[in-house]
């Protein structure tokens, strides 16, 4: 069935570790996202990607670094660069980035000793 | 500079009864508006979305309402249940560009 898939649910890592997240979707959706949610705030945009092999940073996207080789994938890695790592990662996609509708993955919890 | 706000960050309602939450934007340019539901450790689902040219859109128990001279959006669920609860978060775009969210609403529906 399709859907957008998050792996893994739960990812710890130390200190100066860079990490990657996983976002995979069988939609046929050009556009995804991915978003990072901290407590008391909303969800802010880390990267988007219109189509494949182009992205744009978003709002919050220093430290962080994204690929698009296919359309299905969009892997968000978080670099020892990123100041405050420990959040809820959350990945979208949708048919184009116009006013369409954006579908969420599950979402990972990433936790930095 | 949050461009989406949801003033009220938990509310409280009796089951059956209706549930309002609020919205409010300041770009005028918005011209998409969404409602998500989230469960804790969960990705948000999509509720119902309103364009700019209409003030209403209803989905059952839901109904979302526009008032582009408050830059206000409220969504209202009635009869409110149980499994309503959840933190509702709203979203605006404006065409071609990213959508930018509010901070979330707890809903907490009362048996």
């Amino acid at each position: 069935d399709g859907g957008i898939t998050q792996s893994p649910k739960y990812l710890f890592r130390k200190e100066g570790q860079n990490v990657t997240l996983s976002c995979e979707q069988n939609l046929n959706h050009d556009a995804m996202y991915w978003y990072r949610q901290d407590p008391g705030q909303g969800l802010r945009l880390i990267y988007y990607s219109q189509i494949v092999n182009d992205f744009q940073k978003g709002d919050i996207a220093e430290g962080y670094s994204v690929s698009r080789e296919k359309k299905e994938s969009f892997p968000l890695t978080v670099t020892s660069a990123q100041k405050n790592p420990t959040a809820f990662y959350l990945c979208a996609s949708s048919f184009s980035t116009s006013t369409d509708t954006q579908y969420f993955g599950p979402g990972t919890r990433l936790t930095v000793l | 500079d949050q461009q989406v706000k949801q003033n009220s960050p938990s509310l409280s309602v009796q089951e059956g009864r209706i549930s309002i939450l609020n919205c409010d934007y300041t770009n005028s340019m918005f011209d998409y508006f969404l409602w998500y539901k989230k469960y804790p450790a969960e990705g948000p689902t999509f509720l119902i979305s309103i364009s700019s040219i209409k003030d209403k859109n209803e989905d059952g128990r839901f109904t979302v309402f526009l008032n582009k001279s408050a830059k206000h959006l409220s969504l209202h669920i009635v009869p409110s249940q149980p499994g309503d609860s959840a933190v509702y978060f709203c979203a605006a775009a404006f065409t071609g560009n990213q959508f930018y969210f509010g901070t979330g609403t707890s809903l907490t529906v009362i048996p």
